[in-house]
């Protein structure tokens, strides 16, 4: 069973888009995130939403919205996607506001 | 301000060599500590976890680390590594209900 799901895996597109990414946990947990990893692997937390409640936005551009429609889903909604935002974003989910992170196999975005 | 510091941007070992990946913190307290390995491609897993109680922490697929306060790291070992080690390592840590900051990783390379 995978804990923590993410789709698609892979996503191609173009400037100026809208796209989302979906992920599902099925751990039973409270605290679900998104972040961003760059070409350098450089780890960078976006959001965090906690039974369903922001309580982490990182200084993220306002084209990217969270959507957490309970707690075992967390979306992310990109508009008007640009050059810089190619990476692969990572969902990850944990117990409480503190401790481990379980994380997804990540969704690698392009955008060309 | 709380940091985690990977000091090794590459490591290159030999298998059947022993590892040791170093891992500093910079925290007001005691955080709570986390190693996770990354394979080509996938997410990130949790290989072992500190929080309090004994320095000497044993995690998956044979790795251990250190918690050593007085010089502020959490170093993960392992005696023997093995082909499929080779990976990115992050170091992570946390504290109270804060985020948790990513070290910048470490990509391990193992050679036969």
């Amino acid at each position: 069973d995978t804990a923590v799901s993410q789709t698609p895996k892979y996503l191609v597109t173009q400037m100026g888009n809208d796209k989302s990414i979906k992920c599902e946990q099925n751990l039973g947990h409270d605290t679900m995130y998104w972040y961003k990893q760059d070409s350098k692997k450089f780890l960078k937390i976006m959001f965090s939403y906690n039974n369903k409640e922001l309580i982490i936005n990182e200084t993220v551009p306002n084209r990217f919205s969270p959507k957490s429609p309970d707690k075992a889903h967390l979306n992310l909604h990109i508009n008007s996607l640009e050059l810089g935002d190619s990476a692969v974003y990572f969902c990850a989910s944990s117990p409480g506001l503190a401790g481990e992170q379980y994380f997804g196999p990540g969704t690698r975005l392009t955008v060309t | 301000a709380q940091s985690v510091t990977q000091p090794d941007i590459h490591i290159t070992v030999s298998e059947g060599a022993s590892l040791e990946l170093r891992c500093n913190y910079s925290y007001g307290a005691t955080p709570y500590l986390f190693w996770y390995v990354q394979s080509p491609g996938q997410g990130l897993q949790l290989l072992l976890k500190y929080f309090s109680g004994d320095t000497l922490v044993q995690g998956i697929k044979g790795f251990e680390a250190e918690f050593k306060r007085s010089q502020s790291s959490f170093n993960l070992r392992k005696p023997s590594v093995h082909w499929s080690d080779a990976a990115e390592y992050f170091c992570a840590g946390g504290f109270g209900n804060e985020k948790l900051t990513f070290g910048t990783g470490t990509r391990l390379t193992i050679i036969p």
